[in-house]
């Protein structure tokens, strides 16, 4: 059964970097056909969409964050890791990672399965 | 930019009781593209619904989703006690969206 697992700082100072890894365990990104994606939930609200991409480098992001997102994945470890720059108190979020169900060639759906989430807080 | 509006905010019910909640997106969605997740206190979601209507697997056959072009439905047949949580829907037309939740209590 495919699990997926967060990994990283729960503190970031505001302007740094945001840096979380997800592992992948119960099958393989590089055999996938899949997308890997990001998806964050600040306290207490809504759920948002940051940014997915292929094991053959193919990405997608949210309009509002594409700017200051940067996706990578290492298919040797089966991971995939999420850059998000220039933090403000906005981004203050639980972070999932989840696999992105592709639907065909550049087409991507839903989410399943999800990680457990970390918590991460932009705080001086 | 397409918004999805989810209703009720909150829906209050009894165990054994049908819910029916409600999702409207602010453009007609293409081949039906919506997904329902059911989200509990301190757990991350977990997919119910994909394709407006095709249930995920392992989901009991009391969660059901029907609609299609901007209005879309997840109907909940008879409650669980477990059934009580958060749903969102989430459109992936254009772009991904998710709705802002509908948060099913206990009466």
């Amino acid at each position: 059964q495919l699990q997926l697992q967060e990994s990283g700082p729960g503190l970031v100072k505001p302007s740094e970097t945001l840096s979380l890894t997800c592992t992948v365990s119960g099958g393989s990104i590089s055999s996938s056909s899949h997308y890997w994606g990001w998806i964050r939930q600040p306290p207490g609200k809504g759920l948002e969409w940051v940014g997915s991409r292929h094991h053959n480098g193919i990405t997608f992001a949210n309009p509002s964050l594409k700017s200051r997102v940067a996706i990578s994945i290492d298919t040797s470890k089966d991971q995939f890791s999420l850059k998000l720059t220039s933090v403000t108190a906005a981004d203050t979020a639980v972070y999932y990672c989840a696999r992105h169900i592709s639907m065909g060639r550049f087409k991507i759906g839903w989410f399943d399965p999800w990680g457990q989430g970390t918590l991460v807080t932009v705080s001086p | 930019e397409f918004v999805l509006t989810q209703s009720p905010g909150t829906l209050s019910l009894s165990p054994g009781e049908r819910a029916t909640l409600s999702c409207r997106a602010s453009q007609s969605l293409n081949n039906n593209y919506l997904a329902w997740y059911q989200q509990k206190p301190g757990q991350a979601p977990r997919l119910l619904i994909y394709g407006a209507s095709s249930r995920a697997s392992g989901i009991p056959d009391r969660f059901s989703g029907s609609g299609s072009g901007t209005d879309f439905t997840l109907t909940i047949s008879r409650l669980e006690p477990e059934d009580f949580a958060v749903y969102y829907c989430q459109q992936y037309d254009t772009s991904r969206t998710f709705g802002p939740g509908t948060h099913l209590e206990i009466k």
